[in-house]
């Protein structure tokens, strides 16, 4: 099925530094989220937007919803290392019944 | 927000056998969702599991290979039929209603390995 472009696909952080991610797709969405997954677990959502524009946070997670309903952001300040995991926005258009679009996942990981 | 509990969390099953997953919800929802999760790969929707109706499979599964069952509003099971080694993925449920109020809630996932 359709995926969302989501980068970068990986990237290396070093504690204290802030993380930025990002989500397109080619066509409209009504609610974005973002998971946080980590090995044998499944995804837990960090956060969820609901409207254009929308600026939400979760403590150190900011994430907006774009204006267009096309894109969204995910940014982490003052990275820790249990901030370690992959990281996926997903889409969803309220007519799909809940369905999700995920997109390819963002894989943080520690700068040796 | 609905609590998911999948079993078995990990099995290792030998090609040509079948697993059945199980997801279990605290509450009643409305639809349930089988996604898979191939190794180092985002996830896919599988199918649609709505209580009192056939499962809606998506593009590239079929009901054969993975039948579905939606015998009441807090329970599913996911039967991955005659393995091969290219199923071994993670499986996962996750819950929705119409309301949305469920959304967006996956279980732990089943970690399946075919040898």
């Amino acid at each position: 099925g359709q995926q969302l472009n989501q980068s970068p696909q990986s990237m290396f952080i070093q504690e204290g530094e802030d993380v930025s991610m990002n989500c397109t797709s080619s066509s409209i969405f009504n609610t974005w989220l973002w998971y946080k997954q980590d090995p044998g677990e499944g995804p837990v959502l960090l956060i969820a937007l609901y409207k254009a524009g929308e600026l939400t946070s979760n403590g150190r997670l900011t994430a907006q919803f774009g204006i267009t309903r096309k894109d969204s952001f995910l940014n982490i300040s003052a990275s820790i290392p249990s901030d370690v995991g992959i990281y996926f926005c997903a889409g969803h258009r309220d007519y799909a019944g809940n369905m999700l679009t995920f997109g390819g996942g963002t894989r943080l990981m520690v700068k040796p | 927000s609905a609590v998911i509990s999948q079993k078995p969390s990990r099995d290792i099953c030998q090609r040509g056998t079948s697993l059945t997953i199980q997801c279990q919800v605290d509450s009643q929802v409305t639809m349930m969702f089988w996604y898979r999760q191939q190794p180092g790969q985002s996830l896919t929707l599988i199918a649609t599991a709505n209580q009192g109706s056939e499962a809606t499979y998506e593009s590239g599964f079929v009901i054969d290979k993975f039948p579905i069952s939606r015998p009441n509003l807090t329970f599913s099971t996911l039967t991955v039929s005659n393995m091969s080694p290219e199923d071994s993925s993670i499986y996962l449920c996750s819950v929705g209603s119409r309301t949305g109020t469920y959304g967006y809630t996956f279980g732990s996932g089943t970690r399946l390995t075919v040898v």
